[in-house]
């Protein structure tokens, strides 16, 4: 069973930093694609960063190109989500994500000062 | 990037009545679009795959259709449990993309 945990959700100031974690496990980690998605309040979801299994390959979502970076260390199974420059727009729930099927729990990053 | 267009934005029915929610794709997806519900609090739960493949322990009143760029959910006998909001996402190519999605009211 696939099982997918983020952790690094907190309050921070807007131009602070917050460094997201996703420990995987369950199926093969270095060979998926994974991704992080978001929920701020009251919105809808949106696509934030994938990263290929080998890392090769990175995309990011316009709203964060510049200010966030996504890593992950197949050693580990863990992805991760380096986040810089925190504006309040980025208030979110975060979701790691396998696939259309593989969500985590989400972790809630708050940018208020 | 690919442009999801979902409607309505909203809708209310009576526990029972069949509801249908569409999502357009600004260009040719194939069949690689999945259905969501979300409730506060909750991660999103998937509900079809491949636009039409119900995801194992759904109920088998959920069924989805279409294919290239034109989509539905349909819910064939609404229940109160079924009260939520309802997204479309297409992941056919990066960027993911998702419909605004439809709020769901149970009357």
């Amino acid at each position: 069973e696939v099982h997918l945990v983020e952790s690094g959700g907190g309050l921070v100031k807007p131009g602070g930093s917050l460094r997201l974690s996703c420990a995987a496990s369950g199926f093969t980690f270095s060979i998926y694609t994974m991704n992080w998605v978001r929920q701020a309040p009251g919105k809808g979801l949106e696509w934030v960063s994938s990263i290929s299994g080998s890392g090769s390959y990175i995309f990011y979502a316009d709203s964060v190109k510049g200010r966030f970076t996504i890593s992950r260390d197949n050693a580990k199974n863990s992805v991760y989500l380096q986040m810089n420059s925190l504006r309040a727009e980025d208030t979110a729930v975060y979701y790691c994500v396998k696939d259309e099927a593989d969500w985590g729990q989400g972790t809630l990053v708050t940018v208020s000062s | 990037d690919i442009q999801m267009t979902q409607s309505p934005s909203t809708l209310s029915a009576s526990v029972g009545d069949r509801v249908t929610i569409t999502c357009r794709a600004s260009q040719n997806i194939n069949n690689w679009l999945a259905w969501y519900q979300l409730k506060p609090g909750t991660a999103p739960r998937l509900l079809i795959y491949r636009a039409s493949s119900l995801e194992s322990g759904v109920p088998s009143r959920f069924s989805g259709s279409g294919s290239g760029t034109e989509f539905t959910l349909t819910i064939s006998s609404l229940q109160p449990d079924d009260s939520a909001t309802y997204h479309c996402q297409q992941y056919h190519s990066y960027p993911w993309t998702f419909g605004q999605g439809t709020k769901v009211e149970v009357k």
